[in-house]
């Protein structure tokens, strides 16, 4: 079966970094999103990762490892606006999304 | 970016009756949109798969009796919840792909329903 692991929730203080894991296993691969979820909205795209490697976007980065099925997402400088939800999602071979439960951050002062 | 509209935003329904959300990409053309449904703490859960100009595919266990899809234009796909009751309260958020951006998906605002 296809599988999407993130942590469920994660901690950490405003200004500093944190790293979210995914990891994955699916029939095929055709591109990894992360995208930005709070309550009671729609998630709002972050990154895609469809080779090997670091992308960087402002504050925010996202690394692909496809050997390992295996991504994070890394969060610089971090800001009160920050807590939300972080969804990892995989594109499989039919070119739909599977996705991941998401990753619950709580930024603390 | 691309936008996709979803409208309404909320709605409160009885149960037994029906509702519609309409699904919009306002400034593209999507051949395909996707309908999801989200319970809370969940992840988005896909429920169907709609193509323009033909039926919807359905994932397992999805009614298609129930969530009627109808995707009679490219920019244009509506989701009508039939005969709902309360267990169908949930957030429903469709997704359109930008066919000249595939590398993302766009999403609408979502439909909060409750069914009371």
């Amino acid at each position: 079966g296809q599988n999407i692991d993130q942590p469920t929730e994660m901690t950490a203080t405003e200004g500093a970094i944190v790293q979210i894991n995914c990891t994955y296993q699916t029939s095929g691969f055709n591109g990894l999103f992360w995208y930005q979820q709070h309550a009671g909205e729609a998630p709002t795209f972050l990154s895609y990762n469809v080779l090997d490697g670091l992308e960087e976007k402002g504050r925010f980065s996202s690394f692909l490892s496809r050997s390992k099925g295996y991504s994070y997402l890394l969060l610089k400088e971090l800001q009160m606006k920050d807590s939300a939800s972080y969804l990892c999602a995989v594109r499989d071979s039919n070119y739909q999304l599977i996705w991941g439960a998401g990753t619950k951050l709580i930024i603390k002062p | 970016g691309a936008v996709v509209s979803q409208h309404p935003s909320w709605v409160i329904c009885k149960s037994g009756t029906s509702v519609k959300i309409e699904c919009r990409s306002l400034d593209f053309q999507a051949t395909t949109m996707f309908w999801y449904r989200q319970f809370p703490k969940q992840s988005l859960m896909l429920m169907a798969t709609s193509n323009e100009g033909s039926k919807a595919t359905y994932e397992q266990g999805v009614e298609k009796d129930k969530f009627l899809i109808n995707h009679a234009s490219l920019t244009l796909s509506t989701l009508t919840v039939t005969s709902a009751h309360p267990e169908d309260s949930s957030f429903y958020i469709c997704s359109a792909r930008d066919p000249d951006r595939w590398t993302e998906a766009f999403f609408g605002q979502g439909t909060r329903l409750t069914v009371v």
